[in-house]
């Protein structure tokens, strides 16, 4: 379909343990955005990308790193997973000039 | 700080009735304004958009008004249909160029529900 997958779905993971979830896409795009979806918050900007190895900070990015090393693959590391950090997870691509998103269908994460 | 305000978490409508979801924004500078459509389990879909130099867009059953003296923002659906029900998201964005980089803020987001 939309040329942007991550993985993984669905995820359970415990307190105090690494997670990386993907994003990969097809489109070729230059900007690269992790958000995160919680009831009463909607999404919340976590880390973007610019471009290869250029990335920044959003709203909430305290507990998550990233990672973009080639054009097609965004990563986002949840260094030492917490509880609050249980949420749906979406990642989003856009190509310049063009203002929409396309999303990917989320990561659902759970810290237990 | 929250930039961008959906107040109404849900709302109920009769098929063929009007929907009409509000949002308001608090940053003078976003100046490119859209609506994210979004059904469980998917990924939120991009729905309409308009720009700060316009104050209305249509397309087909879908409308989007802007008053930027109030910094409010509404989408009209007419006529609504049960396919409809969805999460609605409005986001705002200053126009992408210099360090924007295109951000969206979103809304927390308003459940609509049409009923048959």
């Amino acid at each position: 379909d939309a040329g942007i997958t991550q993985s993984p779905r669905h995820k359970v993971t415990e307190t105090g343990t690494p997670v990386t979830l993907r994003c990969h896409q097809t489109e070729n795009h230059r900007y690269m955005y992790w958000y995160r979806q919680d009831p009463g918050h909607g999404l919340r900007l976590i880390h973007y990308s610019y471009g290869v190895k250029d990335t920044d900070k959003g709203e909430v990015s305290d507990g998550y790193s990233v990672s973009r090393s080639k054009t097609e693959d965004f990563l986002l590391t949840l260094e030492s997973a917490t509880s609050s950090q249980t949420s749906v997870y979406f990642c989003a691509i856009r190509g310049g000039g063009h203002y929409g998103y396309t999303f990917g269908s989320g990561t659902r994460l759970t810290v237990v | 700080d929250q930039q961008v305000k959906q107040n109404s978490p849900s709302l109920s409508v009769q098929e063929g009735r009007i929907s009409i979801l509000n949002c308001d924004y608090t940053n003078s500078m976003f100046d490119y304004f859209l609506w994210y459509k979004k059904y469980p389990a998917e990924g939120p879909t991009f729905l309409i958009s308009i720009s700060s130099i316009k104050d209305k867009n249509e397309d087909g059953r879908f409308t989007v008004f802007l008053n930027k003296s109030a910094k409010h923002l509404s989408l009209h659906i007419v006529p609504s249909q049960p396919g409809d029900s969805a999460v609605y998201f409005c986001a705002a964005s200053v126009r992408a160029g210099g360090t924007s980089y295109g951000k969206l803020t979103f809304g927390q987001g308003t459940i609509l529900t049409v009923h048959p």
